[in-house]
């Protein structure tokens, strides 16, 4: 299984509102990422996780909380978005020793 | 901070017409990659260099990682409709102590058949 995948696949919420994207891969990976792109964009490194627990917050506002519950999972806990948080999120995993990463088809996320 | 920058920004080809594209940065990296990104998907990844000077193909594809660790470039040959996409590069550097990615600004290709 060389999947990432990714729930829910599109998102809307109010900047009021409390949601959660979900990770999960089954692919013995011990390192995943949180990503976020915006349209015509590369993508920007938000979080990343070594062996579930959190090693790199590039500076990230806390309405964005991340979690790994387990070695297979990866949340993203999202409240009082603001309008500019809309974008596509992708979640990645790896191996912790490499450089290839897996990415997920992403949550397109839009804050109204 | 670092960048890196591709070109060309975005092509238009014919079918089966080979395609070059660059990424090329002011700092050094250990490490290149090369992704693809269809629309509404996440980015595929399609080559990893490892050495300076490295040369790597995988089927149409061939890539190079530049001598002097600043660039690296991306061909295609016989490009086929399915090539549409956009094209990351993405490269490695050492960073406090965790290597630190940084993807380039993308070159969009379109084919025409």
């Amino acid at each position: 299984d060389t999947e990432v995948t990714q729930t829910p696949k599109h998102l809307v919420m109010g900047m009021t509102n409390k949601k959660s994207l979900k990770c999960e891969q089954h692919m013995g990976h011990r390192a995943m990422y949180w990503y976020k792109q915006k349209a015509k964009k590369p993508p920007e490194l938000m979080f990343v996780y070594s062996y579930e627990k959190l090693s790199i917050n590039e500076s990230v506002p806390s309405r964005f909380s991340p979690e790994c519950p387990n070695s297979s999972l990866l949340n993203l806990h999202l409240h009082a978005l603001q309008p500019e948080d809309s974008a596509l999120y992708l979640c990645a995993s790896s191996q912790v020793t490499s450089y290839e990463q897996y990415f997920g088809p992403g949550t397109r996320l839009t804050v109204t | 901070g670092q960048q890196l920058n591709q070109s060309p920004q975005s092509m238009f080809i014919q079918e089966g017409e080979d395609v070059s594209m660059n990424c090329t940065s002011s700092s050094i990296f250990n490490t290149w990659l090369w992704y693809k990104q269809d629309p509404g998907e996440g980015p595929v990844l399609l080559i990893a260099l490892y050495k300076a000077g490295e040369l790597t193909s995988n089927g149409r594809l061939t890539a190079q990682f530049g001598i002097t660790r600043k660039d690296s470039f991306l061909n295609i040959s016989a490009s086929i409709p399915s090539d549409v996409g956009i094209y990351f590069c993405a490269g490695y550097s050492s960073s406090g102590g965790y290597q630190k990615v940084t993807f380039g600004t993308g070159t969009k290709l379109q084919v025409i058949p």
